[in-house]
Parts: C-alpha cells; sequence; structure tokens
C-alpha cells in the first residue's frame, strides 16, 4: 500500500490530452514539493516534473504539473504512442522523514 | 554530466545480506545539497524509496525497513553503499541509486541491478 494514491491506469486516444491525479496528506504533498516520473517498459524511471511544476531540460512543455492541497496532478497534451509508459508521483514525507511514491499509473494511448 | 551504476549480486540466499555499491560520476558528494539515494521496484510493482544519503553524510530511512539498511558513503571513490540484512525472496527486485536534489527528487538514476532472493 503506497503512502501517495494514483489510479492505476488511465487511456486516452493520440492527440488527446490525459491527467494523473496523486493524492496524499498533509506530511506529503500538502506541505512538501511534489515530482513526477516516467519509466518506460524495461527502463529506469526519468524525471518529468520537480518542485511541483517545473520541468526539467529537455522534458518538453507537453508535460505539466499542479498541486493543489493534499493533491497532485500530471497532465500530458497532445499524446503520443511514446508516450505508454508508467508514471509516479514521489515527495517527501514530513511525517516518515523519508520519501514515498505512489503506487503508479500505467498510461495506454489508445 | 552526470551517471551512476549500481554493482552488486545477482543472487542472494534468504538471510543473507546484500550489499550493492553506487559508482558515480558528474558530481561530488561533498557538495552542499547533493544527495544519493536508493530505490527498489519489485518485477511488476511500484517504486520503493529505501535511503537518501546527503552530502553532510545525514541519513534518512525508509521507516518500514530501517532496522534492515545501512547506507554510507566513500567520498574518495565516489561510491555509496547500501547494505540490507536479513534478505527475504519478497526483497526481489530491481534495484536503483539516483542523485537527489534538494533532499526529494531524482534527477539522474542508474540503469538499475536486479537481485533476485532464493535458496
Amino acid at each position: 500500500q503506497s503512502v501517495l494514491t494514483q489510479p492505476p491506469s488511465v487511456s486516452a486516444a493520440p492527440g488527446q490530452k490525459v491527467t494523473i491525479s496523486c493524492s496524499g496528506s498533509s506530511s506529503n504533498i500538502g506541505n512538501n514539493y511534489i515530482s513526477w516520473y516516467q519509466q518506460l517498459p524495461g527502463t529506469a524511471p526519468k524525471l518529468l516534473i520537480y518542485d511541483n511544476n517545473k520541468r526539467p531540460s529537455g522534458i518538453p512543455d507537453r508535460f505539466s504539473g499542479s498541486k493543489s492541497g493534499t493533491s497532485a496532478t500530471l497532465g500530458i497534451t497532445g499524446l503520443q504512442t511514446g508516450d505508454e509508459a508508467d508514471y509516479y508521483c514521489g515527495a517527501w514525507d514530513s511525517s516518515l522523514n523519508a520519501g514515498v511514491f505512489g503506487g503508479g499509473t500505467k498510461l495506454t494511448v489508445l | 554530466q552526470i551517471t551512476l551504476k549500481e554493482s552488486g549480486p545477482t543472487l542472494v540466499k534468504p538471510t543473507q545480506t546484500l550489499t550493492l555499491t553506487c559508482t558515480f560520476s558528474g558530481f561530488s558528494l561533498s557538495t552542499s545539497g547533493v544527495g544519493v539515494g536508493w530505490i527498489r521496484q519489485p518485477p511488476g510493482k511500484a517504486l520503493e524509496w529505501l535511503a537518501l544519503i546527503y552530502w553532510d553524510d545525514d541519513k534518512r530511512y525508509s521507516p518500514s525497513l530501517k532496522s534492515r539498511l545501512t547506507i554510507t558513503k566513500d567520498t574518495s571513490k565516489n561510491q555509496v553503499v547500501l547494505r540490507m540484512t536479513n534478505m527475504d525472496p519478497v526483497d526481489t527486485a530491481t534495484y536503483y541509486c539516483a542523485h537527489a536534489v534538494a533532499g526529494y527528487y531524482f534527477d539522474y538514476w542508474g540503469q538499475g541491478t536486479l537481485v533476485t532472493v532464493s535458496s
């Protein structure tokens, strides 16, 4: 059971937009920054978003992040088949004094 | 550029101690604000945060595994070592090390190493 809650799967058609939610509590998302990772099949996770809504160099602006209260959302526009992957949210948990991840969301581009 | 690579045994027996080494380049673990963390992923399952060591030797552990984990660094060798005692088949996973920024997010990851626990 992950500390952060994500939907197991989402799907959308190529070119469309999809959002992935991540729900937590005041000890993690509510009072700390969130990050998002993309994991393509058979590869290591890749940082997509940090500090709630910042993109590392090289990450296209089709990927966006937002946070409200104890929830966060990853948005992906202009979906491509290459976006099919597992997506994870992560945050620091001040109560646990450790990092935590969500359970992951599998994105299918139909 | 920053690179990290995990090394260690691919197979360990139940009750044994696992020792994994993360060898990195492109940054120094003596630089303020820098950390190296360990994350694992059982086959087909989610990421699990394990431990993190900071440039000042401060250490953080997953509460559920704290009694079994030890993380150390050798700045001169650019290495971070994770030890996990009393291994069990449920610890079978791909273990990743990653460069940590601001103590919480990981911007560079190693390729991961699959560790199987079986007798």
